[in-house]
């Protein structure tokens, strides 16, 4: 499967500071997700990132505030904005490769703390 | 909608046990079901999948059947070791607007004790 990286691997922000975080594969894919894990729970879907359009949010995530980019087929960033406490999750984001159906292989995470 | 239901709360047992985490869905059409397993500080990795009814997944001694007249995913082992501590998530493929998009249920955190 792709290998995924991710930058930062964690990160420390004060609120109401932006953060851009990188997701970078080895191989093309078709698909990329962004997902968010709160402390403790399970992840949520933030949005696909579509190459050479915008991003598909899910419902209560917006553009404004997880402004994404995928400039091409191995790379995405997704941005958190003017952050809170309540942002402090860790983000993830997935790739579907082509020829492997539905299979979503995971980044290792970027852990985000708002203070 | 779409949605995946896990057991309640984490589940603690000796080494060698018997390990079963009950998964439930609801999904219009014919979702792919799948495991994951997040061991400690690390990302999520794909444990098995099952992509139409009476597969089974396979993997590292895990087994899944998927059962369409029980709506259900169930994941076991036969025997469990330490280092099958971790968090098992649950997850179904929603395909729309011509993606595949996972749906998680919440989660089970797995402590296997020596």
């Amino acid at each position: 499967s792709a290998v995924i990286s991710q930058k930062p691997s964690r990160d420390i922000c004060q609120r109401g500071t932006s953060l851009t975080i990188q997701c970078q594969v080895d191989s093309q894919v078709t698909m990329m997700f962004w997902y968010r894990q709160q402390p403790g729970q399970s992840l949520t879907l933030i949005a696909t990132a579509n190459q050479g359009s915008e991003a598909t949010y899910e419902s209560g995530f917006v553009i404004d505030k997880f402004p994404i980019s995928r400039p091409n087929l191995t790379f995405s960033t997704l941005t958190v904005s003017n952050m809170s406490p309540e942002d402090s999750s860790i983000y993830l984001c997935s790739v579907v490769e082509e020829g492997r159906g539905s299979e979503q292989y995971f980044g290792p995470g970027t852990r985000l703390t708002v203070t | 909608g779409d949605s995946v239901t896990q057991m309640e709360g984490p589940v603690t047992l000796s080494e060698e046990a018997f390990l079963t985490i009950n998964c439930t869905y609801t999904a219009t059409g014919y979702p792919s079901l799948f495991w994951y397993v997040q061991y400690p500080g690390e990302g999520l990795q794909l444990l098995l999948k099952a992509t139409k009814a009476d597969d089974k997944g396979s993997n590292k001694g895990f087994e899944a059947t998927y059962r369409k007249e029980t709506t259900s995913f169930h994941l076991e082992k036969g025997s469990v070791q330490v280092s099958d501590s971790a968090v098992y998530f649950c997850a179904l493929s929603r395909y729309s607007y011509g993606n595949n998009r996972l749906a998680f249920g919440k989660g089970n955190q797995v402590v296997v004790i020596p």
